[in-house]
């Protein structure tokens, strides 16, 4: 079947301006999880969705950083006044909840360039 | 707090030769361990993981690691190394209670030369 999707693949903008990053989940996959990759670095975690509501939003970095998902399955990634740090690739992951195995399958990835 | 090292930032081997990287992490209880790949412009592949019971699992394209408890490692290895195998390789460790963020090392580059 189809893995996680996500749009765009590439998003260039200006400092200040606000994007939206999608994620399509795997089809029935109820948990959801952004995370932030810098050059050279890991993955970083960013907030963490169980059904339609935010369990674990900790690694939002501060408060232009939001995201939801409002059906339990397409999930939206939300940055206003980007700021040059912001520039990154995003990675969005799901999973299903089988006793206990979260194994994580992940998504190409949305390179954001803030100019 | 979790952590993941990954003492090597970049290996190169030749191609045929044998792999091994190595993953220590920090982690109060028994950790879940995954090891993935990404390839340039990718996103992060599954090659394998261990949940419990035999400390030696393997994966996908040759691909097994090692868990050991003693050591806090999870070293992946590959008796022959292929020119397609040169990305970047990520440690990941997660909670024993299932769905739970992971947390990554910085990564391990490989280059394969011929």
């Amino acid at each position: 079947g189809a893995g996680v999707s996500q749009t765009p693949s590439n998003k260039v903008t200006e400092k200040g301006k606000y994007v939206e990053l999608r994620c399509d989940p795997i089809s029935g996959h109820t948990a959801l999880y952004w995370y932030r990759q810098s050059l050279g670095q890991g993955p970083e975690f960013l907030i963490y969705f169980q059904g339609t509501g935010a369990a674990d939003d900790s690694g939002l970095p501060n408060d232009r950083f939001f995201a939801v998902r409002p059906e339990g399955s397409v999930s939206t990634l939300k940055i206003q006044r980007t700021e040059r740090g912001d520039s990154a690739v995003y990675l969005c992951a799901s999973s299903l909840v089988i006793a206990g195995d979260g194994t994580q399958y992940f998504g190409p990835g949305t390179r954001l360039t803030v100019l | 707090a979790q952590s993941v090292t990954q003492p090597d930032i970049h290996i190169t081997v030749s191609e045929g030769a044998s792999l091994e990287l190595r993953c220590n992490y920090s982690y109060g209880a028994t950790p879940y361990l995954f090891w993935y790949v990404q390839s340039p412009g990718q996103g992060l592949q599954l090659l394998l993981k261990y949940f419990s019971g035999d400390t030696l699992v393997q994966g996908i394209k040759g691909f097994e690691a090692e868990f050991k408890r003693s050591q806090s490692s999870f070293n992946l290895r590959k008796p022959s190394v292929h020119w397609s195998d040169a990305a970047e390789y990520f440690c990941a460790v997660g909670s024993h209670s299932g769905n739970t963020p992971l947390v990554f090392g910085k990564g391990t580059r490989l280059s394969v030369i011929a």
